[in-house]
């Protein structure tokens, strides 16, 4: 079946700028969580949803938000852009929330944002 | 607070030697640890996990060791192979740590 879609794979925005990250999770699967990914830093959990509705945040500004759909795909926004967003953010899909299923997680290939 | 460090940024090993990559957390809440391989452009996999309440567990050429006194888990895997080469990332996860922490990776290189 599927894997996890992201779109888009690359984009570059420039500072003050907002973008809008989109997630389809595999087939079945009704956990996302999201994750940015920096040198250094490793992943960095920013949200997870389940059935629509947020389940945990993690400690980010109120700049990143998220949202999930009836079919489960979810979108993650990024508001006023800041040079330290540039990142690769990564989608990844779950049948049930992460901590309830052990946390083995089905990640997408990310997308990969530039701030220039 | 990073509660689960790996504090290796990088690693080189010979082909066919054994690879060791290490992780230690501090958050005692913590009873499921996974290890996940990324290749670079593509998403990380999730490669092998144990429960707090084992210490050992083997798959193939990976076994994962758990010490909880120590809060410390290890990644080993024997025969390393070239197409071990790949960013390996520990995370942990609870029912009561709400969410799945990963640390910051370690790079491994398997020189042939």
């Amino acid at each position: 079946k599927a894997g996890v879609t992201q779109t888009p794979r690359y984009l570059i925005k420039t500072r003050g700028q907002q973008v809008t990250l989109s997630c389809s999770p595999i087939s079945g699967h009704r956990s996302v969580s999201w994750y940015q990914q920096t040198p250094g830093q490793g992943l960095q959990f920013l949200f997870e949803y389940f059935s629509e509705t947020q389940r945990n945040k993690g400690n980010f500004p109120g700049r990143f938000s998220g949202r999930q759909f009836s079919n489960s795909r979810s979108e993650m926004n990024v508001s006023t852009l800041e040079l330290g967003d540039s990142a690769l953010y990564l989608c990844a899909s779950s049948q049930e929330p992460a901590t309830a299923n052990t946390g083995e997680l089905f990640f997408g290939e990310g997308s990969r944002l530039t701030v220039l | 607070d990073q509660q689960v460090k790996q504090n290796s940024p990088s690693l080189s090993v010979q082909e066919g030697r054994i690879s060791i990559l290490n992780c230690d957390y501090t958050n005692s809440m913590f009873d499921y640890f996974l290890w996940y391989k990324k290749y670079p452009a593509e998403g990380p996999t999730f490669l092998i996990s144990i429960s707090s309440i084992k210490d050992k567990n083997e798959d193939g050429r990976f076994t994962v060791f758990l010490n909880k006194s120590a809060k410390h888990l290890s990644l080993h895997i024997v025969p390393s192979q070239p197409g071990d080469s790949a960013v390996y990332f520990c995370a942990a996860s609870g029912m009561k740590a709400q969410k799945l922490v990963f640390g910051q990776g370690t790079r491994l290189t398997i020189n042939p």
